[in-house]
């Protein structure tokens, strides 16, 4: 069965700067989806950014890019100028690529973001 | 455009009773999902549906029914509540077609068991 880690329960960082989330993930799989999801205090699921396992560029949405490194299972958020409004929970969840059948995310625990004005 | 929507929103269940969670969406999704949230361990898969009349156990199914008689309605069932199932509860749906990939969430049912 796939697991995604998510190491750090919380974090903080000044507004403006760099965050960096981390996650890992286990799988035998080659051909997979990773995702981050935001949830703000509002508890809305919120897709920030996905990644495609066969696609060797990082994804990037504005201020969020991803570090995927595939051979080391490793799937980090980088926010750049952070804002009040990022304050939030983020998952890093993980999904087979199947053609048929049901899209199972497998989530991680989750990073509590803080932003400091 | 709704999306996902799900009713009710809070709900406070005394140990034994049951209730149904109702999860509708507008999107003509064939996959329909339940997760519960507990801090500190993300979001868990309980149930989930590939199509009407279809349903088959997630991560963490005892406890709970699921019942898809409606291609755009998933229920979720608690046939004796324990405090144990006091959590956050997520429904989702998502496209059947290979490529469409993003699940998307209701805004979650707290549900409190004293």
């Amino acid at each position: 069965a796939q697991t995604v880690t998510q190491s750090q329960p919380e974090m903080s960082v000044q507004e403006a700067e760099t965050v960096t989330l981390s996650c890992t993930y286990d799988t035998s799989e080659s051909d997979y989806y990773l995702f981050w999801y935001k949830q703000p205090p509002s508890r809305q699921m919120i897709l920030v950014i996905r990644q495609e396992a066969y696609k060797q560029q990082n994804a990037t949405e504005n201020r969020f890019s991803v570090n995927f490194q595939k051979a080391a299972k490793s799937f980090s958020l980088k926010i750049s100028d952070s804002q009040l409004g990022d304050a939030a929970m983020y998952f890093c969840a993980y999904r087979n690529n199947i053609i048929q059948g049901a899209q199972k995310l497998v989530f991680g625990q989750g990073t509590r973001l803080t932003i400091n004005p | 455009n709704a999306g996902v929507t799900q009713t009710p929103k809070f709900r406070v269940l005394k140990t034994g009773q049951s209730m149904t969670l109702l999860c509708a969406q507008d999107m003509n999704h064939e996959y329909m999902y339940w997760y519960r949230q507990d801090p500190g361990m993300g979001l868990r898969l309980i149930h989930y549906s590939v199509g009407e009349g279809t349903t088959a156990k997630g991560e963490v199914p005892d406890g709970y029914n699921v019942s898809r008689l409606k291609k755009q309605n998933f229920l979720l069932g608690l046939e004796s509540a324990a405090p144990s199932q006091t959590s956050v509860y997520f429904c989702a749906s998502s496209y059947e077609a290979a490529g469409s990939h993003e699940a998307f969430f209701g805004q979650g049912t707290r549900l409190t068991v004293v």
